[in-house]
């Protein structure tokens, strides 16, 4: 599928679990984001990528783990999940060539910590 | 530092009303503004910026937004609702296209348009 892809789009975990969330783009944009969404709270960005295997903290990246190996990828984990990562996670890309704000966002991954 | 106010989490009008989005920003720096429409269970999608230049900017669905830096807003409007324009709303800023300048989103205001 062209564009931007979120896998899996829901996902139930327990705490202390590792969670990977997935995030495909098919555009080859050089940044990719990952933003939680919350209510009140808007959406916050987590981590960034300004490129493959280049990778910075965003405005809450604490129990979160980035990795970019490929520029079509970045992955998301959570190492050990707590109740307060329950949330809505999206990805998002853009390119090089764009200002920062113009962002194409994925579809969203759902996920609950019991 | 950059921050984003948007007045009202809530909003309802009826179909064919005018459509008034309220959206404050503060930044250090000349900011660039953007307002992005979340469609039910959808990721965001952009609805229309604001960078130089032209202070009133059109985007997508008949939607527009003016840039008013004496009242730092940048309010988004359209003349007449429709039942599809139902969606989460919310205005960003960044403060350029520096590394530096991340994206802030305000919390949003959900759009609600009755018959």
């Amino acid at each position: 599928d062209a564009g931007i892809t979120q896998s899996p789009r829901y996902k139930i975990t327990e705490t202390g679990r590792q969670v990977t969330l997935m995030c495909h783009q098919t555009w080859s944009h050089s940044y990719m984001f990952w933003y939680r969404q919350d209510l009140g709270h808007g959406l916050r960005l987590i981590y960034y990528s300004a490129a493959a295997d280049i990778t910075d903290k965003g405005e809450v990246p604490d129990g979160y783990v980035v990795s970019r190996s490929k520029t079509e990828n970045f992955p998301l984990t959570l190492e050990s999940a707590t109740r307060s990562q329950t949330s809505v996670y999206f990805c998002a890309s853009r390119t090089s060539g764009s200002t920062w704000g113009e962002q194409f966002f994925g579809p969203g991954t759902r996920l609950t910590v019991l | 530092a950059q921050s984003v106010t948007q007045l009202g989490s809530h909003v309802s009008v009826s179909e064919g009303a005018l459509v008034l989005l309220r959206c404050n920003y503060s930044s250090s720096v000349p900011p660039y503004l953007f307002w992005y429409v979340q469609y039910p269970n959808q990721g965001l999608q952009l609805l229309l910026k604001y960078t130089t230049g032209a202070t009133l900017v059109k985007g997508i669905n008949g939607f527009e937004a003016e840039f008013k830096k004496s009242e730092t807003s940048f309010h988004l409007t359209k003349p007449s609702a429709h039942m599809s324009d139902a969606a989460e709303y919310f205005c960003a800023v960044t403060g350029g296209t520096g590394t530096a300048s991340k994206l802030t989103f305000g919390t949003g205001t959900r759009l609600q348009v009755t018959l």
